[in-house]
Order: C-alpha cells, then structure tokens, then sequence
C-alpha cells in the first residue's frame, strides 16, 4: 500500500511554455500533498502543501504565481510550472500523506523537467 | 523545526550491518523521527519512523536514544541495493519534512 505515482515521469519543454505534473495516490486518500524541488547533487527543497480543496501554502521564496498548485480531490494534485524557464529545470517530487500532521508521506517517482 | 546532523557519507561491506547515525539534540517532546532513503533519480523512499520506543520493521531497525538526542539507523545485512542517500529527519508538528544532506551510504561488495 501507500503507492504514489506522477505524470510524466520526464518532460522536455521550450522556455515560455507551461507545463502540468500530477501527483496521485492510488492506494489511500490524501488529505495532504507536498511538492518538492531537487536540483542536481543537492537536496530536497519543499516548494509548498497543498490540502484537499484549499490554496496551497507556499514556503518562502517560491513565486505562488509561477507554480500553480491544485489539489481538487483526495487523489490527484497538480503542480503547473508557468512560463517555464531554463532555470526552473529541475526534479519535482511530490508526497502524500493522509492527514498533516500526523500520517507519514509517501513519496512520488519524481518528474524530471528539462526547459530547453 | 529541529535540524539533523549526519556524516556526509559512509561505506558498508555487503552483508554487514549498516548503523548510520544521526543527531537531533533540539528535537521536541511530540516530533516524530523519520527516516528516507533515496536511490538516484527517484523519489524517496519510506524506511522507519518513531518517537520515543526503538522499532523494528522489515526494512531497518531504529535505535532511539533516551534523552531522544540522536538515533542509529541500522540495516542489518547490507545489500548493493542498499547504496543511496539516506535522511534523518524530525518531522515537525505542522507536517513538513525538512530535508538535509543526508548520509551517502556506498555497500561494497
């Protein structure tokens, strides 16, 4: 149980366009859904926590505007990178967890984004 | 939210046990230790969590000390499939996982 799964798992872009990650989970309903951001030999970096039919809250220094974050349901998130960049190559992983606080996250494969 | 202190790397022989240590000397009462690992190029995998008791799954054994101060990863019959990078970390009352470096574990044949 506890799997996670993202689409698509590898993306290539041209700078300007947009591009839509979704993050489900298959086994369980996830009231709660982190994404993530890792650049190469670094760590992960939380980009913001989304809650089943709220706005996202966005940690510090990541634009709300340029990475657009839904979470509809208790089984699908989407992260939207906007007017993409060569900069904002990166890999974005998402987690799910049934509740905040209390339930352990479950992480996606990850989605490797290229902007070309 | 309390921060982790790990050895940036470690070598294990394939078939011995693996302790990776980690410190958490500001951790609070109600924090909850959690351990990932991550296989390059993948998402992080759930090894073990606890609180206060030692626990045990299939994966790993978590060694908790009493002051909860620090605590020992241990894997006992280490694996190549067992090299990653692997995460402490303490788990915050607001649900965030902060992650740091980690620990590079290398299982050498």
């Amino acid at each position: 149980g506890a799997v996670v799964s993202q689409h698509p798992s590898w993306v290539i872009c041209k700078s300007g366009t947009s591009v839509k990650i979704e993050c489900r989970s298959l086994d369980f309903q996830a009231t709660t859904m982190f994404w993530y951001r890792q650049f190469p030999k670094q760590s992960l970096m939380l980009m913001a926590t989304s809650n089943e039919g709220s706005k996202a809250t966005y940690e510090q220094g990541v634009e709300k505007d340029k990475f657009l974050i839904n979470h509809a349901s208790l089984t699908l998130s989407t992260l939207t990178v906007t007017s993409a960049h060569p900069e904002d190559s990166s890999f974005y992983i998402c987690s799910a967890s049934k509740s905040l606080s209390t339930d352990t996250q479950y992480f996606g494969p990850g989605t490797r984004l290229t902007v070309l | 939210d309390a921060k982790t202190t790990q050895p940036p790397s470690m070598d294990c022989a394939e078939g011995r046990a693996a302790n990776l240590p980690c410190n958490h000397s500001t951790i609070s009462g109600n924090e909850y230790v959690y351990w990932y690992r991550q296989i390059h190029s993948q998402g992080p995998q759930y090894i073990i969590h606890g609180l206060k008791n030692n626990e045990t799954n299939e994966m790993a054994s978590l060694i908790i000390t009493e002051d909860r101060k620090s605590s020992t990863l241990i894997l006992p019959h280490a694996t190549l499939r067992d090299t990653a990078v692997y995460y402490c970390i303490v788990r915050s009352n607001t649900g965030k996982l902060i992650f740091g470096q980690g620990t590079t574990l290398q299982v050498k044949p």
